[in-house]
């Protein structure tokens, strides 16, 4: 069975202050990982796929990286703005799924 | 393109009730999926659609539970009999069976309270 962990389940920052998330998985060859922004009552914003290790990808402030147990994703200089709850999933490449697991997710908070 | 919608965005309904979503996919995406969200976890897996065909579905899903999506276009989601345990975000979101690209976009969700 899939499964996917994140830590840590919450994260206090101040503005400026860089860190990192981390999404733990264990699947029967992946297809490829996602990552997503939640803002409070709405929906998850995607951000990156990931399909194997040693890719990285970039968008603004954030970065994600892939290895074959696990997935960071990296906060530069973070902004108030930044403030959500991230998820992490995986999609396995074995058999005709497309159905991705999710994490729990990690809620950010930064503050000013 | 718009994204993804969902209607209506909040629900509250008694319970014994029986209440329908409806979702919009983006219109070139052939791939449709149901998720339920409670609070503190991540979405979990209801059901899933290629073009019309429902091709899975959650070992963990109520028979009271049920969805449709004629002409592979918009889809919805029926409960019946509601009970307060379904009360959750109820989220939509489809993609595009591009090579290897598998990113599922989400609609912004539905509400469901039942009292």
């Amino acid at each position: 069975e899939d499964q996917v962990t994140q830590s840590p389940e919450a994260l206090r920052l101040q503005e400026g202050e860089s860190s990192s998330l981390n999404c733990s998985y264990t699947v029967s060859g992946l297809r490829g990982l996602f990552w997503y922004r939640q803002d409070p009552g709405k929906g998850p914003e995607f951000l990156f796929t990931l399909y194997s290790a040693g890719e990285e990808k970039e968008k603004e402030r954030l970065k994600a990286t892939l290895t074959k147990k696990e997935s960071f994703l990296h906060i530069t200089a973070p902004k108030p703005e930044d403030s959500a709850t991230y998820l992490c999933a995986v999609q396995a490449a074995s058999g005709g799924s497309y159905i991705p697991t999710f994490g729990r997710g990690t809620s950010l908070i930064v503050h000013p | 393109d718009t994204g993804v919608s969902q209607d209506p965005r909040h629900k509250i309904t008694k319970r014994g009730q029986n209440v329908t979503f409806r979702c919009d996919p983006i219109s070139e995406h052939n791939r449709l999926y149901w998720y339920r969200q409670t609070l503190g976890q991540g979405p979990e897996f209801l059901t899933y659609f290629q073009n019309e065909a429902q091709l899975e579905k959650s070992r963990l899903l109520s028979d009271r539970f049920s969805a449709e999506r004629p002409k592979g276009s918009f889809s919805t989601l029926e409960i019946q009999r509601t009970e307060q345990g379904d009360s959750a975000m109820y989220l939509c979101a489809s993609s595009l069976d591009r090579g290897r690209s598998y990113e599922q976009y989400f609609g912004p969700g539905t509400r469901l309270t039942v009292t």
